[in-house]
């Protein structure tokens, strides 16, 4: 088992729609939760970083922790075409190590 | 702020050549920081853990020899992919993180082909 399960997509969607991207993981040592958004051949870019349990809202993103079902999640407003990429969840423990996510790739159709 | 720059953007090199890849975190000093390959429809695998003035920790599997990373300052590390084979063309990327926090940020990354 993979100690960080993303399902990798593709998902499409219409543009406007809301996006809901969701990872889980197993390790509960894990207290440093993020997200990232990498286009293609391009490096990921942070979007989000939340630490424990909770919501975190910047923009048309919000992200929420749940760690009593070590579930995280990533949601998008008003999705845009610009929003197509690879969006990686990554969680850590501490000391800078940081276990991702296989990404899922969203396509914002117009 | 945290901005990270990775040079050469891509590179086409024979098999048995080396290759230097260096990264750099133009506005923060990094303590730490990362190298990562990641192969088509795969995520990002760590291959090592820099820090500034002391030797790299590899991953398993990644050969030490192979992979030479070095940290020579707070704000530059390079990492050389000697003897290259057509099995090392992949992305690799960079990222460098700050002190005091889990966020890494990341280079643009590498794209490397080897012939």
């Amino acid at each position: 088992q993979k100690e960080v399960e993303q399902d990798p997509g593709p998902l499409s969607v219409p543009e406007g729609a809301i996006v809901s991207l969701n990872c889980t993981y197993s390790n509960s040592a894990f207290q440093y939760f993020m997200w990232y958004r990498q286009y293609s051949r391009k490096g990921p870019e942070l979007l989000m970083y939340t630490y424990s349990s909770g919501n975190k809202e910047d923009g048309r993103f919000t992200a929420q922790v749940d760690k009593s079902s070590k579930y995280i999640s990533l949601f998008i407003r008003d999705s845009q075409p610009s929003d197509s990429a690879t969006y990686l969840c990554a969680c850590a423990g501490g000391y800078q190590k940081v276990t991702f996510g296989i990404g899922t790739k969203l396509q914002v159709i117009p | 702020g945290a901005v990270v720059s990775q040079h050469p953007s891509r590179v086409i090199c024979k098999s048995g050549t080396s290759v230097k890849i260096e990264c750099r975190s133009l506005d923060f000093q990094a303590t730490t920081m990362f190298w990562y390959r990641q192969f088509p429809k795969q995520s990002l695998m760590l291959m090592a853990t820099s820090n500034e003035g002391s030797k790299a920790t590899y991953e398993q599997g990644v050969e030490k020899d192979k992979f030479l990373i070095n940290h020579a300052s707070l704000t530059l590390s390079t990492l050389t992919v000697t003897s290259a084979h057509p099995e090392d063309s992949s992305f690799y990327i960079c990222s460098a993180g700050r002190q005091g926090t889990e966020t890494q940020y990341f280079g643009p990354g590498t794209r490397l082909l080897v012939l």
